[in-house]
């Protein structure tokens, strides 16, 4: 089992749809989670983080997190063609100075 | 504040060789990690370095080293390249001050192993 594992997609939605991407980690005692857009050919960039249970906004990001069921997941609202990148899900197992797991990342096409 | 900075941001080389690429952190960034991502593995943590010691470690050979400055700069090696080397290799800061740990990544350089 991955320590990180996300659907490779391609996920396609239209725009001004929601779009919503998941991921699940195997490490019960983790401790954070990032979300990082990569557009092709381009480095992550930090799109949010979450350490706590529930939800987490920041415009038309949402962060939502489980840890009794080990999934966190990011919902976009009003999908935009410029939101069309790969997602990577990263895991901060233990916190603390522990290196952090990537996903292998969701590819998202926002169709206009 | 300037970014993550890296070089070389392209190299060709050819097996058996060596290469050394170069990071600059975010400054007051003391932290700095390495990762080599493919196609096919994703982003994949080499190592990490904090005040000049490696912390952290992921699973590569011991053709991949590392070191940090005391200006946080961080240099990694890569030994008897292969072909399997080529690869986006992506260095991130971060400030490993308090909270979730957020990293910001440089623009990468892109080896290619002939």
């Amino acid at each position: 089992q991955k320590e990180v594992e996300q659907n490779s997609g391609p996920l396609s939605v239209p725009e001004g749809a929601i779009a919503s991407l998941n991921c699940t980690y195997s490490d019960r005692g983790s401790q954070s989670f990032f979300w990082y857009r990569q557009y092709s050919g381009k480095s992550p960039e930090l799109i949010m983080f979450i350490y706590s249970n529930g939800d987490k906004e920041d415009g038309r990001f949402t962060a939502q997190l489980n840890k009794a069921s080990q999934y966190v997941s990011l919902l976009i609202r009003d999908s935009q063609p410029s939101d069309s990148a790969t997602y990577l899900c990263a895991v901060n197992p233990r916190g603390g100075y522990q290196k952090v797991t990537f996903g292998t990342g969701t590819k998202l096409q926002v169709i206009p | 504040k300037a970014g993550v900075t890296q070089t070389p941001r392209y190299l060709i080389k050819t097996r058996g060789q060596q290469v050394t690429l170069s990071c600059s952190p975010i400054s007051g960034h003391r932290s700095v990690s390495w990762y080599q991502q493919t196609p096919g593995q994703g982003l994949q943590f080499l190592f990490e370095y904090f005040s000049e010691t490696q912390r952290n470690k992921g699973n590569f050979p011991g053709r991949f080293s590392g070191r940090q400055f005391s200006n946080s700069r961080s240099e990694m090696n890569v030994s008897t390249l292969e072909l399997g080397d080529s690869a986006l290799y992506l260095c991130a800061s971060s400030l490993k001050a308090s909270g979730p740990e957020t990293q910001y990544f440089g623009p990468g350089t892109r080896l290619l192993v002939l």
